[in-house]
């Protein structure tokens, strides 16, 4: 059962515009959502989280948006660089000291 | 401050045999959660250590099992290895991980033959 899915595999944008990266989850008792970065051969890097209280959080190029009566999660990169190339995931957290990660989407930009 | 430790990067084991990873947290933290990553199905939830205590455990056979030290240094160990427990294993600290962000390592390639 894949409480949180990222229904796209990859994503390609040119470079300077948004990438817009998605996540659904199924379970209401999430109340943390995270975004991490991973670039092959390293461990995944934290970008930005947000607390369900809010529906939006900003960090420079980072956006992340919640809709919690959707369920969904979206990320914004404005604008994209080449060196945003990687794989983003999303991961979600009930505070029982385990987050619940997406499968991943591959994102693209092009220069 | 030094990041994430995890030893070894790279292993190969075969079927049957069973193994030990480590990690090194960040100083200071002391919850150190593992998380197995397969192609296709992200990041797994292994377990999660806080004070040498388990306090959460993911939907894995009990071949799997970890441990955590007084220094808040980690183990995990498999045993009886099955072709598809070649994953990378990613070993993650937090000050607190009941919300807060998740420091990773590199991770620890694990390939059974």
């Amino acid at each position: 059962d894949q409480q949180v899915k990222q229904n796209s595999p990859s994503l390609s944008v040119q470079e300077g515009r948004i990438s817009i990266l998605n996540c659904d989850y199924t379970n209401s008792m999430f109340d943390y959502f995270l975004w991490y970065k991973k670039y092959p051969a390293e461990g995944p890097t934290f970008l930005i989280s947000i607390s369900s209280i809010k529906d939006k959080n900003e960090d420079g190029r980072f956006t992340v948006f919640l809709n919690k009566s959707a369920k969904h999660l979206s990320l914004h990169i404005v604008p994209s660089q080449p060196g945003d190339s990687a794989v983003y995931f999303c991961a979600a957290s009930t505070g029982t000291y385990k987050y619940i990660f997406g499968t991943g989407t591959r994102l693209k930009v092009l220069a | 401050k030094a990041g994430v430790t995890q030893t070894p990067r790279y292993l190969i084991k075969t079927r049957g045999q069973q193994v030990t990873l480590s990690c090194s947290p960040i100083s200071g933290h002391r919850s150190v959660s593992w998380y197995q990553q397969t192609p296709g199905q992200g990041l797994q939830f292994l377990f999660e250590y806080f004070s040498e205590t388990q306090r959460n455990k993911g939907n894995f056979p009990g071949r799997f099992s970890g441990r955590q030290f007084s220094n808040s240094r980690s183990e995990m160990n498999v045993s009886t290895l099955e072709l598809g427990d070649s994953a990378l294993y990613l070993c993650a600290s937090s000050l607190s991980t009941a919300r807060g962000e998740l420091f990773f390592g590199e991770g620890s390639r694990l390939t059974v033959l």
